[in-house]
């Protein structure tokens, strides 16, 4: 089975400019999460989502980011306009919640850099 | 304030001996707690889920406990390889949201 799918893997981009990463979760999940890694805080859930619509966006850090999911199978992390202390690792992770303790599968990440 | 603290230094071990990883939080009562394993360039992986009613839990070389008293979590790993050289995130529930919040990982090195 395919697990969730993160794309792009690396990205580089200067200041200032929209940055988009996108998310493929299991099929048949329910839940979709977006988190933030960096050294200095660990991994930090930004917002995530249950059938497509979003449930908690407290994690967001500023209006500069927003995250959208069009359908069962897919979703959007928007960073519009970037700035250098964004640069980070971003995760996607899926999961089915019935009974809200079921593991979360995370993707490998977008290492974001910007410059 | 929600506070989870791992060891940040790095746990360096003998192949062989048993690997103890604390996992200690503050200000709320998770109902569950899990572990996650984190390799370089990789997402974490899954590990192991202990319930707030369940002292002990085990799978293959792995066990896990969680003291509610204590507000407290040990990792152990017996008969350490290099291959169990990661990081390992604890990450207890959200009391009451089914969301998980994520310490920020020992690192373990076994050497051979």
């Amino acid at each position: 089975d395919a697990g969730v799918i993160q794309s792009p893997r690396h990205e580089v981009t200067e200041m200032g400019q929209e940055v988009t990463l996108r998310c493929k979760p299991i099929s048949g999940h329910d839940y979709l999460f977006w988190y933030r890694q960096t050294m200095m805080r660990g991994l930090e859930l930004l917002i995530y989502f249950n059938n497509n619509v979003p449930i908690d966006d407290s994690g967001m850090p500023e209006d500069r980011f927003s995250a959208k999911m069009p359908n069962a199978s897919f979703s959007t992390l928007k960073i519009q306009p970037s700035e250098p202390r964004d640069s980070a690792v971003y995760f996607c992770a899926s999961s089915s919640l019935q009974g809200g303790d079921q593991p979360q599968h995370f993707g490998d990440g977008t290492r974001l850099s910007i410059l | 304030s929600q506070k989870i603290e791992q060891n940040s230094e790095a746990l360096n071990i003998q192949e062989g001996k048993t690997a103890t990883l604390t996992c200690n939080y503050t200000n709320y009562s998770p109902a569950y707690l899990q572990w996650y394993r984190q390799d370089p360039g990789r997402g974490p992986v899954f590990l192991l889920l202990i319930r707030e009613n369940e002292k002990e839990k085990r799978k293959e070389r792995l066990k896990v406990t969680f003291d509610t008293t204590l507000k407290q979590s040990l990792f152990h790993i017996t008969a350490s390889q290099p291959a169990d050289s990661a990081t390992y995130l604890c990450a207890p529930e959200n009391s009451g949201y089914s969301t998980l919040t994520f310490g920020k990982g020992t690192m373990l090195l076994v050497s051979p």
